[in-house]
Parts: structure tokens; C-alpha cells; sequence
């Protein structure tokens, strides 16, 4: 069965940039829709952006300024980056697969935490 | 931007339902989906489209959406239930997620 998995460094300097890659395992990355989706330390769910083969992407208003998504098909791959980070962006940052029908989250990864320092 | 707004917690007996509310405007116009998580788990949708359960997830959950609210009902709740759980709907090629509601069965 298709499983996603996110990567990358769990602890980034404030001001810089955070990159995280999810690995779609399992089936295709294209003909779906991908998003990331993050959860500050006791609070809720914040979605991000999504991105589909990538030409079609879309961010939540007020990252879209820091917020850049992207697709590699050859290695099933898609990427967030989140630059300028702050103390606030500190969270477990979900990768998640929007269902065919283009109005929910069906598949997610199992998360990782990121922590912005100082 | 779009708001979802739920309590912040509901308590339930074992065996008995439990309703939990999702608030927004004209929001019965939309899809809601609904997501159960528990702690140091990712989320698992549980309804989507207002009220189709995807396979796997029991019959106990339903939904309902109507007017400016989403309803998730869990019959005869377990103590399995017990997590916090959100809403969620699609708003101008955004997605939007409720504050969520931590479920306790007592």
C-alpha cells in the first residue's frame, strides 16, 4: 500500500530555511494532489500548501510568501521549503496525499518534528 | 480567511454517543471531513464529504452537515475513542481546519 514518509533536519537555526522532503512509497506520485500540513507542539492543525505534477500549487495566505513546494517524479518525491523560520514555524510538519475526489487528506505520513533555535 | 470553530472538549460514558460540533459560515454549502488523532499519532480521516466513512473506519461514526454546522456522532463510544478530533472543509481552493475537540471517555 502506498506509505509516505517525511525527512530532513529536525532542528533549524532561526532565520533560515526549513526543507523537508516526503517519499511517496508504494504507487505513483503523479495523478494526485500533495500537501503539507504542520502542528505547533499542543495546538492544532495548520495546512500549508499543496502541489500537483508541478505546475499547480497553492499555500495558505499567510506562508505564502515563505512557502515554496515542489515535485520530483523521477524519485517520487515532493519537497516543502519554508524560509526566514521563526520560533513560531517550530511543529511536526505532516506530508499527506489529497484524495481523488480533491476535498480531504486520505493518506499521511507519520510526521516529524522540526524546532527552530536561536 | 475561513474559520471552523469547535469546543474544546467533549466527555462521554462508555457505550453512550458522543456529538461533536464544527462551526462556520454557510458551511453546510461545503465538504467537511473529520479526523481522529491520537497523541504521537498522525491524523486518520474518519468522514469525509460530509458524512461517507472511508473503509476501515467504523460503523460507529457518522456525520451530518447542514446550515452552518457539522455534527460528528459517535455511537456507543469506546474507550478507544478517546482523542481529539477535527473538521475540516475546502474554501476557495484552500483547506481549512477546525480549532479540534479533545474527546474523554470517562
Amino acid at each position: 500500500q502506498v506509505q509516505l514518509q517525511e525527512s530532513g533536519p529536525r532542528l533549524v537555526k532561526s532565520s533560515e530555511t526549513l526543507s523537508l522532503t516526503c517519499t511517496v512509497s508504494g504507487g505513483s506520485i503523479r495523478s494526485y494532489y500533495w500537501s503539507w500540513i504542520r502542528q505547533p507542539p499542543g495546538k492544532g492543525l495548520e495546512w500549508i500548501g499543496y502541489i500537483y505534477d508541478s505546475e499547480r500549487t497553492n499555500y495558505k495566505s499567510s506562508l505564502k510568501s515563505r512557502a515554496t513546494l515542489s515535485v520530483d517524479t523521477s524519485t517520487n518525491q515532493f519537497s516543502l521549503q519554508l524560509t526566514s523560520v521563526t520560533a513560531a514555524d517550530t511543529a511536526v510538519y505532516y506530508c499527506a496525499r489529497i484524495s481523488g475526489g480533491g476535498r480531504e487528506f486520505d493518506l499521511w505520513g507519520q510526521g516529524t518534528l522540526v524546532t527552530v533555535s536561536s | 480567511s475561513y474559520e471552523l470553530t469547535q469546543p474544546p472538549s467533549v466527555s462521554v460514558s462508555p457505550g453512550q454517543t458522543a456529538s461533536i460540533t464544527c462551526s462556520g459560515d454557510k458551511l453546510g454549502d461545503k465538504d467537511v471531513s473529520w479526523y481522529q488523532q491520537k497523541p504521537g499519532q498522525s491524523p486518520l480521516l474518519v468522514i469525509y464529504e460530509d458524512f461517507k466513512r472511508p473503509s476501515g473506519s467504523p460503523g460507529r461514526f457518522s456525520g451530518s452537515n447542514s446550515g452552518s454546522t457539522a455534527t460528528l456522532t459517535i455511537s456507543e463510544t469506546q474507550a478507544m475513542d478517546e482523542a481529539d478530533y477535527y473538521c475540516q472543509t475546502w474554501d476557495a481552493s484552500t483547506y481549512v481546519f477546525g480549532t479540534g475537540t479533545k474527546v474523554t471517555v470517562l
